[in-house]
């Protein structure tokens, strides 16, 4: 079974401030890892993912996530918030077993104050 | 290349009424997957197309929901008695492959019912 928490429902940090969402996973198989992203009224966006290879992954819009087996995290950050960041960013879980379903973490809504 | 689209974009039932939603997957995309968000939980999977084929449909809630693919192009998704826990977001995904990589997803179609 496989499983994701997304560590804190709501995020709020300053404009050119760091950008951390916490993400761990649960998985007994080697996990293919998402994070995606939904801006207000428009659909889900993939902003990265890891499936093999490098652990560090570049993604849209300045983001990136590192796959950390050891800790089963695959927190998204970015070095420097913009005020068009502001949405809400799901992490989600699939392995090759089960690649038809993913299973995504509650959600984190980023707002960045100016 | 068209995204996926889905319609009608919010729909506002009253309960047993009877509700269809669609989806028109990109072009070519042999795989597709319908999920859903209730308020303020996760989103959830609720089954898989390939072609016209229910590949996965374990996570559709009861009986009342019903998904169709005929021809292997568009789909529906119908529910009927429509119930108020059924209130949420529906999404809609394709894939050319088995969504190993990630989906595209659709904007959702808001579902009311009151």
């Amino acid at each position: 079974a496989q499983s994701v928490t997304q560590l804190g429902s709501h995020v709020s940090v300053s404009e050119g401030a760091l950008v951390l969402l916490r993400c761990n996973y649960s998985s007994s198989v080697p996990p293919y890892l998402f994070w995606y992203v939904q801006y207000p009224n428009q659909g889900l966006q993939l902003l990265l993912k890891y499936t093999t290879g490098a652990t560090l992954v570049k993604g849209i819009n300045g983001f990136e996530a590192e796959f950390k087996k050891s800790e089963t995290s695959f927190h998204l950050t970015k070095p420097s918030a913009h005020m068009s960041d502001a949405a809400e960013y799901f992490c989600a879980v699939s392995s090759y077993s089960s690649a038809s379903k993913i299973i995504f973490g509650s959600g984190t809504r980023l707002s960045i104050r100016p | 290349e068209a995204g996926v689209t889905q319609f009608p974009s919010h729909s506002v039932i009253e309960k047993g009424q009877t509700v269809t939603l669609r989806c028109d997957p990109i072009s070519g995309h042999d795989n597709l997957y319908w999920y859903r968000r209730v308020m303020g939980k996760e989103i959830k999977f609720l089954l898989h197309f390939v072609k016209e084929s229910k590949q996965d449909e374990s996570g559709m809630p009861n009986n009342r929901f019903l998904a169709e693919r005929t021809g292997g192009t568009y789909s529906t998704l119908k529910v009927q008695p429509a119930e108020l826990e059924d209130s949420g977001v529906y999404f809609c995904a394709s894939s050319r492959g088995m969504g190993l990589h990630g989906y595209t997803f659709g904007s959702g179609t808001r579902l009311t019912v009151v």
